[in-house]
């Protein structure tokens, strides 16, 4: 079974539109990490944030935010306003204590901003 | 500057041929890991590394060989690839548990 699941696979917004990515996990763990990776077209994989499951609160950074919800098991981001720099594709990861460091990710969501 | 370095970038080979990517971070970093990426999978991890002379397997092992000998490098073996896998490796380093990764730049991987 899937542990990070990002149903959308390529969402396409008009500039300046405000755009929301899924992303649900699964665990059984009560200790575990929560992160996104934006992934521009030139093919790096630059960290956005990281959260763990004791902390349900919402987090903010500049026109990104992250809403956490524990009781649904998803950790979705959110883009206010939208940019062409913004197109890329984002990935949600997963790390559990129990497992020691694993990480698993989703399979992406295609993010393409059109201006 | 802080990074994670692969090397080659790009690779061509043939079935058979063993290889290895090296990885080497110079953030005095604890944790090593490698994973594949293929459209429509997302990223994989293949094997991780928590200290020197310990490593685990990730989600997909099989066709692969790691060894951690120093702390910096983190190579990873193809002893005798196989078409399937044909992908873009990264390395990717965290200084310890659960903490953010750094990635390298990626490898890509073609075998025929």
């Amino acid at each position: 079974a899937q542990k990070v699941t990002q149903a959308q696979t390529e969402i396409s917004v008009v500039e300046k539109e405000d755009v929301t990515l899924d992303c649900v996990y699964e665990t059984r763990d009560t200790t575990y990490y929560l992160f996104w990776y934006k992934q521009p077209p030139s093919g790096e994989l630059v960290f956005l944030i990281r959260r763990n499951s004791f902390d349900e609160q919402n987090e903010i950074s500049g026109r990104y935010s992250w809403n956490f919800q524990k009781s649904t098991s998803s950790f979705n981001f959110t883009i206010t306003a939208s940019q062409v720099v913004d197109s890329a594709v984002y990935f949600c990861a997963l790390s559990e204590a129990r497992t020691g460091n694993q990480f698993y990710f989703g399979t992406g969501t295609s993010l393409t901003v059109i201006p | 500057e802080a990074q994670v370095t692969q090397n080659p970038r790009y690779l061509i080979t043939v079935t058979g041929k063993k290889l290895t990517v090296t990885c080497s971070q110079n953030m005095n970093h604890e944790y090593m890991s490698w994973y594949r990426q293929d459209p429509g999978l997302g990223l994989r991890q293949i094997y991780y590394s928590m200290n020197v002379e310990v490593t685990d397997k990730g989600d997909v092992p099989e066709g692969y060989k790691v060894s951690r000998k120093e702390k910096r490098n983190f190579p990873l073996i193809l002893e005798s690839p196989s078409p399937n896998q044909t992908s873009l490796y990264f390395c990717a380093s965290m200084k310890g548990g659960l903490y953010e990764q750094y990635f390298g730049p990626g490898t890509r991987l073609t075998v025929t």
